[in-house]
């Protein structure tokens, strides 16, 4: 069936170091891309989201990456700090915005 | 502004009660989401209301489970009678338009024992 993945559940980095996660979707008709961090106790809270008639999108210190050829979505942590530390969750939207399909989430551990 | 607020944060209940979980959307987000996240698995989503209509309810489990949102503001999603496999993160999202960012709420943390 269709679905969002992501490759690795733990990544660990050190403080300072570029963070990449990367997410792999199977739904080649979706059009809209987001990436959401869920801190413990919190719901998830948009960072970055990208449209299919794009492949890249900066914010501040965040990139996604869109490869619509390969169904591969990354989202790139520059100069990564403590207070990144959480799970990162890729979602995809379909049926012009009637719902959310979230991958299984990566953690992402900073060390100091 | 307040954002979207989730009542219980935690709920403990024994199997076979019922439980209400409430959420209060941004005012002004006519969309609604119910998701949940159990047993560390991927969040998925539940149902989604326009105002106080069900736009797409396909992803309730089963009967067990009945959303609503009476007058399109806020609304309750309640879980009756509860299985030990109903144990999860509810989440609540709301948006003002489809394809707009989608607020969530902290979630209400349901364990059945």
């Amino acid at each position: 069936g269709e679905s969002v993945g992501l490759h690795l559940p733990t990544l660990s980095v050190q403080e300072g170091d570029n963070s990449i996660i990367n997410c792999a979707y199977s739904n080649s008709a979706s059009d809209y891309f987001i990436w959401y961090k869920q801190e413990s106790g919190k719901g998830p809270q948009f960072i970055i989201d990208i449209r299919s008639n794009m492949d890249k999108r900066q914010g501040q210190r965040v990139t996604v990456l869109l490869n619509k050829t390969v169904k591969h979505l990354s989202l790139q942590i520059a100069a990564t700090q403590p207070g990144d530390s959480a799970v990162y969750f890729c979602a995809e939207e379909k049926n012009a915005g009637n719902m959310l399909t979230f991958g299984g989430g990566t953690r992402l551990m900073v060390k100091p | 502004e307040a954002g979207v607020t989730q009542f219980p944060s935690h709920s403990v209940i024994e199997k076979g009660q019922t439980v209400t979980l409430r959420c209060d959307p941004i005012s002004g987000h006519d969309n609604l989401y119910w998701y949940r996240r159990v047993m560390g698995k991927e969040i998925k989503f539940l149902l989604h209301f326009v105002k106080e209509s069900k736009q797409d309810e396909s992803g309730m489990p089963n009967n067990r489970f009945l959303a609503e949102r009476t007058g399109g503001t806020y609304s309750t999603l309640k879980v009756q009678p509860a299985e030990l496999e109903d144990s999860g993160v509810y989440f609540c999202a709301s948006r003002q338009i489809q394809g707009a960012e989608a607020f969530f709420g902290q979630g209400t943390r349901l364990t059945v024992v």
